[in-house]
């Protein structure tokens, strides 16, 4: 199942606006990370924020943790069309050995000229 | 330093025949997973190699399997294909086993 789970599932905004998503998850983390994926193509690491860390910036990108709430949101400011993609959360459990990144469903942003 | 190289990129296959898609990760990387991507479904977890051994495992039936290789290339193989199994098949890999995955452009499966 799904650990991650990306809210809206899509999102329609006009170019220079302000994108918001965000990513719920269930158990407690040692990290969670955003991608970015092209239609069909592969996907682009953009962040990772650790548990200890509340804040991360990366050019026009924004991340945000909130471990009490088990939720992040990504920022997109001044959005472009080349921003049109969809958007993956990915955590990595801290229990026991489990290491691998468990992902949500994502959210389609469409920017619009 | 050469990215996460998929092979093929696109394959067409006939229901009940099988398939082995390659995976070669960056240089140093030691850790690959393999991920099954469908529109209804989103990224589902497959597997993931270590040195060789796998590691985690994901909720795919026993005609899903993989290796990695001691120069860490992997490969998945599926056999008996279902119609079912169309997807895009993604490979990553990561230095760590938590850290950032570098995805390949995946390969294209379609079954007929």
């Amino acid at each position: 199942s799904q650990q991650g789970e990306e809210d809206p599932q899509a999102l329609s905004i006009q170019e220079g606006e302000n994108a918001t998503m965000n990513c719920s998850y269930k158990t407690s983390i040692n990290n969670l990370q955003w991608y970015r994926q092209n239609s069909g193509r592969g996907l682009v690491h953009l962040i990772l924020i650790r548990s200890n860390e509340r804040e991360k910036h990366s050019g026009r990108l924004r991340v945000t943790l909130d471990t009490s709430k088990k939720s992040s949101s990504l920022l997109i400011t001044a959005s472009r069309a080349a921003d049109t993609a969809s958007y993956f959360c990915a955590t990595v459990s801290n229990a026991g050995n489990n290491r691998k990144l468990i992902w949500g469903l994502g959210t389609s942003l469409a920017v619009n000229p | 330093k050469a990215g996460v190289t998929q092979t093929p990129r696109y394959l067409i296959k006939t229901r009940g025949q099988q398939v082995t898609l390659s995976c070669s990760p960056i240089s140093g990387h030691r850790s690959v997973s393999w991920y099954q991507q469908t529109p209804g479904q989103g990224l589902q977890f497959l597997f993931e190699y270590f040195s060789e051994t796998q590691r985690n495992k994901g909720n795919f039936p026993g005609r899903f399997s993989g290796r990695q290789f001691s120069n860490s290339r992997s490969e998945m193989n599926v056999s008996t294909l279902e119609l079912g199994d169309s997807a895009l098949y993604l490979c990553a890999s990561s230095l760590h086993r938590d850290g950032e995955a570098f995805f390949g452009q995946g390969t294209r499966l379609t079954v007929v």
